[in-house]
């Protein structure tokens, strides 16, 4: 279906390298997130995006880097120094501006295993 | 930062009774407070949501209270039913970070047939 797609659904790479998860969305979103689920600790914030090649880092940025050259596209890449990179993450989009006025699609995560 | 605070972490309830959820947060400021539900397997999706100038909304068989004095939240689900079997995520936002959403820790609730 459309909407907002990420790829793979699962990854297993080894330790030491880094990896980048795909985010695409088809519904002329501006805002883009990426959050990281884990057992017990609902959903926290990597980073954000509002617009086109401007982004922010959120709650727990450190080991991990993005990029916004599209508007469709908000590729995460978890670096080596992401000391716990084994997770659940989950993009999402939104038409921007504030939370309260737009909702957050998500799209259906990529579990990442690092070995 | 907000902090948000989600109880209980499993609930189990028969098929027709009821369930409640409680969130509690931190910021006083805090203005926004969506509901989440996922279901297992697929993405998180908004079922409901409720801004601090009103106490209670409902839409069908689920409704959320917010308390802003004792700075609590809550989901309730009546007439229960197998399809409301999920992980359900509250949330909320500060008009300071008003692009953002701060996230409980989930309540996975099962419905028992």
């Amino acid at each position: 279906d459309g909407g907002i797609t990420q790829s793979p659904k699962y990854l297993f790479r080894k330790e030491g390298q880094n990896v980048t998860l795909s985010c695409e969305q088809n519904l002329n979103h501006d805002a883009m997130y990426w959050y990281r689920q884990d057992p017990g600790q609902g959903l926290r914030l990597i980073y954000y995006s509002q617009i086109v090649n401007d982004f922010q880092k959120g709650d727990i940025a450190e080991g991990y880097s993005v990029s916004r050259e599209k508007k469709e596209s908000f590729p995460l890449t978890v670096t080596s120094a992401q000391k716990n990179p084994t997770a659940f993450y989950l993009c999402a989009s939104s038409i921007g501006g504030q939370v309260m006025n737009t909702e957050a699609f998500f799209g259906q995560g990529t579990r990442l295993t690092v070995v | 930062g907000e902090n948000v605070e989600q109880h209980p972490s499993t609930l189990s309830v028969q098929e027709g009774d009821s369930a409640v959820i409680k969130c509690t947060y931190s910021d006083s400021a805090s203005n926004y407070f969506p509901w989440y539900k996922q279901e297992l397997g697929k993405r998180p999706q908004l079922i409901i949501d409720i801004r601090s100038n009103v106490g209670e909304k409902k839409d069908q068989r689920i409704a959320v209270t917010l308390n802003k004095t004792a700075k609590h939240f809550s989901l309730h689900i009546t007439e229960t039913q197998p399809e409301d079997s999920a992980v359900y995520f509250c949330a909320a936002s500060t008009p300071i970070d008003d692009y953002k959403l701060s996230f409980g820790a989930g309540t996975t609730v099962t419905v028992r047939a």
